[in-house]
Formats: C-alpha cells, structure tokens, sequence
C-alpha cells in the first residue's frame, strides 16, 4: 500500500523559512515522478512542484520559482521542500504527492504551514 | 499557465439522481505522445484528495462504475449517474498535460 507522511509544517514569520519532508513507503520511489501539491485553508488546489526520479528536471509554479526547492534522497525514500522567503499566501496545507499518468496520485494527509507574525 | 474553468461551482443533488460537472480548458490538453491528460479529484470533507479519472475517461482503481469522464480538446465532463451519500465534497478538475499541472476552482456536490 502506497503511504506518503509529511512532516515539517509549522508556524513562521513572514520572511523566514521551512523545509518539508515527506516519507515514502509501499511503492519504488525511485521509479516515480514526486510533486508537493498546496490548499490554503478553505480554498482549492495549487500544484507547488514536482521533480524527476532521478532529480534532474525540476517544475515549480510561477508563485514560488526563486524561493521554493523542491529534491529527494532515493536512498531514504523522502522527498523534501525548502521553502525560502515565506509569505502569508503560502499558507496552506502541503501535500506530497506520487506522480502517475503527469497527475498527483495516493496523497498523505499533509503537513500545515502557517505564515504569520 | 493553462486556465482551468469550472461549472457549476455548487451542485445539490438529490440521492439517487444523475450530476454533471463541466470542465474547460483555456487551451488544448493534448500532449505531444497523443494523450490528453485531464483528471478528476474527489476531496471528501476532511480528507485528502483522491483521483477518480485520468486520461479523460479511466477510472482509477476502486472507483465506482458511477463515475464516469469524456471530452476532447478543451471541454470535459465528469458524470456521477446515481449520487450516493458518499459522494458529497469537492469536485476538481486537474490538467497534466502543461507543466506546471493546473486546477479548476472546484465544485461543492452536496445533498438537497
């Protein structure tokens, strides 16, 4: 059974930053395609990112290129988003996501960010 | 980025009757390997998203034979042909075909 547990949600200033995790189990890791999909609280979904399996192509949405990185470690089944330069729209609950057919598929239950001072 | 427009944004549905969604896209979805990457999200209140179809019009594993997708091009829809209880939430369109993926705003299915 596919399970994705993210971690690394919290409360932080606006300016600072955050990296996420997101531990893989139950499927090959290495052999998907990951991305981390957002929804700020009572609105709908925005894909943040998503990355190669290998890590060599990178996508991010216009609203968080230059401040949002997003990587795995194959040999940890994890993948990671660092994100830089928060602000309050990035709010939100982050998810991780396998990729299936260009689509997020089997999500975990997500990990709540809040940007706040 | 690629437009994602739904309708109706709020659906009551009486139990047992049919519902339909309708999704656009503000440009074509198919890829350059002759797919069209259109999906459909069910978010149950207080879960997590699942997808229910990919590609247009196949259901993903464990998904009732209820739910059903077609288009082509730019226009899509989603059609539930008896609505259950269960299946009250939100509704999301998604395209993969033009990266980054792209969403529709969703649509609140609910019980009249």
């Amino acid at each position: 059974e596919v399970q994705l547990v993210e971690s690394g949600g919290g409360l932080v200033q606006p300016g600072g930053s955050l990296r996420l995790s997101c531990a893989a189990s139950g499927f090959t890791f290495r052999s998907y395609w990951m991305s981390w999909v957002r929804q700020a609280p009572g609105k709908g979904l925005e894909w943040v990112a998503n990355i190669k399996q290998d890590g060599s192509e990178k996508y991010y949405v216009d609203s968080v290129k230059g401040r949002f990185t997003i990587s795995r470690d194959n040999a940890k089944n994890s993948l990671y988003l660092q994100m830089n330069s928060l602000r309050a729209e990035d709010t939100a609950v982050y998810y991780c996501a396998r990729m299936d057919s260009r689509a997020p598929v089997g999500w975990g239950q997500g990990t709540l960010v809040t940007v706040s001072s | 980025d690629v437009v994602m427009t739904q309708s109706p944004l709020s659906l009551p549905v009486t139990l047992g009757q049919p519902a339909s969604i309708s999704c656009r896209s503000s440009q074509s979805l198919v890829y350059i390997d002759g797919n069209t990457y259109l999906n459909w999200f069910q978010q149950r209140p207080g879960q997590s998203p699942r997808r229910l179809i990919y590609k247009v019009s196949n259901r993903d594993s464990g998904v009732p034979d209820r739910f059903s997708g077609s288009g082509s091009g730019t226009d899509f829809t989603l059609k539930i042909s008896r609505v259950e209880a269960e299946d009250v939430g939100v509704y999301y369109c998604m395209q993969g075909t033009h990266w980054p993926g792209t969403f529709g705003q969703g649509t609140k299915l609910e019980i009249k």
